[in-house]
This record gives C-alpha cells, structure tokens and sequence, in this order.
C-alpha cells in the first residue's frame, strides 16, 4: 500500500500560468515536503512543512512558490507564474513521526513541462 | 552543506554478479540513507543506517557506513534484472521539532543485463 498519491501525474502548461500540484497522504502524517527533480539531474529539497506551517525552505522555494494544507489532508505545492525552468519532477514526501526510525516516503511524483 | 555524490554514476553488470556504489558526503551526519528510484518513478527508501553503525543488512543489500572517511556504500548481492534502476544515497539535515531535508547524491544508474 502507498504511503501517498500524487495529482496529477502529468501536467503540461503554458510559461507564466499557474499550476497546482497535489500531494494525498494515505494516513496520518506529521511532516510534509515537496523536492524537485530536474531531468537528469539530482533530487533537490524544496521546501519542508510541520505543524501548518513552512519549518524551513531552500534558495529554489522563492516566491513564486507557496505550500499549504487546504483541508488538512491534501498537500499542495502552487506554482503562481511558471518559467521554462520550472520543468521537472515534483516529488512530494511525508513522515510519519520525528523518530528518527520514521523515514520519507516518496509519492510517485507530478511530472511538469512548461512551454 | 552536506552532500552525497555516489560513484560510478553507471554501472552495467550481468545477472547474480554483485553491484557496489560508493557514496562520499562532506560534514558530519546522524545518518545516511539510500533509495532507489525507477526509471521516471518516484523514490523508495531502502535502508537507513547511524552515524554509530558501520554495517547494516536488509535482504541482499548490505550498506557499510565509515564516517572516518565520510563515505558508505551499498552492495546488493546476486543481482536481478528488476534491481535495475538509480541508486542515490541521502544524508539529511535536521531543522527544528523533529524534521528534516533530505541532500541527494546524483545517483549511480545500475543496470543488470538478464
């Protein structure tokens, strides 16, 4: 069984729309983060999110980017104006506790291409 | 910071043959964890081991942990072909209340030829 879904799998949009992407824990999770991944490239922490709010965020999260937790549930990542640049995977993961045991688990990511 | 560079970044053995990666990291840890990654998929933890451990097991991996030298690597035994994928070693870097970013390596791409 999945620790987490993602929404949508893929998504296509045009330079300087706005997109959401979804992150749909399973079960009860305390911390939630988002990373990046650029083509061919490493896995890039963007930003990471506990007790309703930003615990601590990388040079990448500027302000174009916002997180938040609408309904409790889901987990969101808005990208307020996309650049080409912003094309990657969008991996979001979640911890169950603050033992150090309680490991990430990755969802199966948004894949986004800006044109 | 902190930061995991695994080596070779490919790796082409031939099924039952052993594969090691290496991974080398910069400044002190807790611990030091890989995953693997299918081709386009999301990450899937495989094994974490602590600062005070030098070898863990799991299956047919087994990770070794040398903090002396700042490296550890991850040896899986009697390959199969569904072991092909990317191999990325993660260290993490705690923020406050418990939580942590994960610091990726660029990953060794193994493939295991049937």
């Amino acid at each position: 069984e999945p620790e987490v879904t993602q929404t949508p799998s893929h998504q296509v949009t045009q330079m300087g729309q706005e997109v959401i992407l979804r992150c749909v824990p399973i079960s009860n999770h305390l911390y939630f983060y988002w990373y990046r991944q650029i083509l061919g490239q490493k896995v890039e922490f963007l930003v990471s999110f506990y007790n309703n709010e930003i615990s601590e965020k990388s040079e990448i999260f500027d302000d174009q980017f916002s997180v938040e937790r609408p309904d409790g549930s889901n987990f969101t990542l808005k990208i307020r104006s996309t650049k080409l640049e912003d094309s990657a995977m969008y991996f979001c993961a979640l911890r169950r506790g603050a033992s150090e045991k309680e490991t990430q688990y990755f969802g199966p990511g948004t894949r986004l291409l800006v044109l | 910071s902190q930061q995991g560079e695994e080596d070779p970044q490919a790796l082409s053995i031939q099924e039952g043959e052993n594969a090691t990666m290496n991974c080398s990291y910069k400044t002190s840890i807790n611990n030091l964890q890989w995953y693997r990654q299918n081709s386009g998929r999301g990450l899937v933890h495989l094994i974490l081991i602590r600062s005070n451990e030098r070898e863990k097991h799991s299956g047919r991996l087994r990770v070794t942990l040398d903090t002396s030298k700042k490296s550890s690597s991850l040896l899986i035994t009697a390959s199969r072909a569904a072991d092909t994928a990317s191999y990325f070693c993660a260290t993490p870097t705690y923020s406050g209340a418990g939580s942590y970013q994960l610091t990726f390596g660029k990953g060794t791409k193994l493939s295991v030829i049937p």
